[in-house]
């Protein structure tokens, strides 16, 4: 199964909003409900940020946010931070009832 | 709450085997309501899911490591455990453990993971 494809890095200012992308296939992001989105600091574990699509866990700030539109999905943080300065992964189930994750993207506070 | 801690060596010879254990804490890992995850990172890359198990003992893995690993649990210990044979330098990562709930495919629970290196 090959990787989701995501933008190596992306960068805003404080305050600013940034989308990072992650584009699949139909037997994928685009045939089910089940993207997920990671945020990881350097040195330390995932940590979930948004499920099923566009679902934010408790305790997640509403300042992320996600989306899809065909094999495409998408993660939405607003009102950037410099705590957001970090690696974002997304993830999704496939037809082979298997999972893989994206090639990650760098999110850099400018 | 639960927690999952990972343990076993830092350092394999290539073509040996790899064996990690995670154990769950605080928790059941007989609980019905989970699966639970293997998950890599080689150092400066990105995250791979290796495969997973339900208390039952019924697996899934990744069809590109599938032929070299094995996923079992142990109940009685509250552990599940990794075994990846033949191992090269490639396999080299970080190796999180991490549960899933039953009917959904995100990970909501990590453990810290564990710096695995191949080498001789």
């Amino acid at each position: 199964q090959s990787a989701l494809t995501q933008p190596a890095s992306v960068s805003g200012s404080p305050g600013q909003s940034i989308t990072i992308s992650c584009t699949g296939t139909s037997s994928d992001v685009g045939g089910y409900n089940y993207v997920s989105w990671y945020q990881q600091h350097p040195g330390k574990a995932p940590k979930l940020m948004i499920c099923d699509v566009s679902n934010r866990p408790s305790g997640v700030s509403n300042r992320f946010s996600g989306s899809k539109s065909g094999n495409t999905a998408s993660l939405t943080i607003s009102g950037l931070q410099a705590e957001d300065e970090a690696d974002y992964y997304c993830s999704s189930y496939t037809s082979s009832s298997t999972l893989v994750f994206g090639t990650g993207t760098k999110v850099t506070v400018l | 709450q639960v927690q999952l801690q990972e343990s076993g060596p830092g350092l394999v010879k290539p073509s040996e085997t790899l064996s990690l254990t995670c154990t769950v804490s605080g928790g059941s890992v007989s609980s019905g309501s989970y699966y639970w995850s293997w998950i890599r990172q080689p150092p400066g890359k990105g995250l791979e899911w290796i495969g997973q198990i339900y208390y039952s003992g019924s697996t899934n893995c990744n069809p590109s490591l599938k032929s070299r690993v094995t996923i079992s649990v142990d109940t009685s210990k509250n552990q599940f455990s990794l075994k990846v044979s033949s191992v090269t330098a490639a396999d080299t990562a970080v190796y999180y453990c991490a549960r899933r709930t039953l009917g959904y495919w995100y990970f909501d629970l990590w453990g810290r993971g564990t710096l695995v290196t191949v080498s001789s």
